[in-house]
């Protein structure tokens, strides 16, 4: 089992839609959850971090976190084609466990004109 | 904006060199990781520093790999008799210690390399 699983997709949505993109982690005592974007060719950006179960809001991006089910989403609202790019998901243990922060292999978003 | 940076970009080599790749971190971070990432891969922990100690190594990296970060600023990745398998983006990355803000890291721009 992965320790931080996405759908690589491609996930195509129109211009405008919500997009929704999941991670599953397999490592129950992790506490600090990040979401990157990533264009083609360049290196991984931040967009939000997340820490406490439940929703984190930020301009049209939307962290939620759900500790127990060991999912975090992110939404995209109002998807613009600039949000075509790959999303990473990424967890760290923090604490006495650690400060190795893993990546899932991404989820490819499309986003049509 | 001083992020964290990167060099060389790009390197090419030949099959059986040494390349060695050098990271400058954000200037009040003191934690410092490299990755490394392939097409159509997220990004794969090799090694992190906090300070000069390197805290964590990869149970993938080989022994022709080697990382340093003899004063805790800046770091070197040694890649020793490279292989076409270590074609990658190498990306260096930093995080403050610092409780509130959940060891969030940050990247350079990436090293390629192409092994030929």
């Amino acid at each position: 089992q992965k320790e931080v699983e996405q759908n690589s997709g491609p996930l195509s949505v129109p211009e405008g839609a919500i997009a929704s993109l999941n991670c599953t982690y397999s490592d129950r005592v992790s506490q600090s959850f990040f979401w990157y974007r990533q264009y083609s060719g360049k290196s991984p950006e931040l967009i939000m971090s997340i820490y406490s179960n439940g929703d984190k809001e930020d301009g049209r991006f939307t962290a939620q976190l759900n500790k127990a089910s060991q999912y975090v989403s992110l939404l995209i609202r109002d998807s613009q084609p600039s949000d075509s790019a790959t999303y990473l998901c990424a967890v760290n243990r923090g604490g006495a466990g650690g400060f190795k922060t893993i990546f899932g292999a991404g989820t490819r978003l499309f986003v049509k004109a | 904006d001083t992020g964290v940076s990167q060099d060389p970009r790009h390197k090419i080599t030949k099959r059986g060199q040494n390349v060695t790749f050098r990271c400058d971190p954000i200037s009040e971070h003191n934690r410092l990781y490299w990755y490394r990432q392939t097409l159509g891969q997220g990004p794969e922990f090799l090694t992190y520093f906090q300070n000069e100690a390197q805290l964590e190594k990869s149970r993938l990296l080989s022994d022709r790999f080697s990382a340093e970060r003899p004063k805790g600023s800046f770091s070197t990745l040694e890649i020793q008799r490279t292989e076409q398998g270590d074609s990658a983006m190498y990306l260096c990355a930093s995080s403050l210690r610092n409780s509130s803000s959940g060891n969030t890291i940050y990247f350079g721009e990436g090293s390629w390399l192409t092994v030929v």
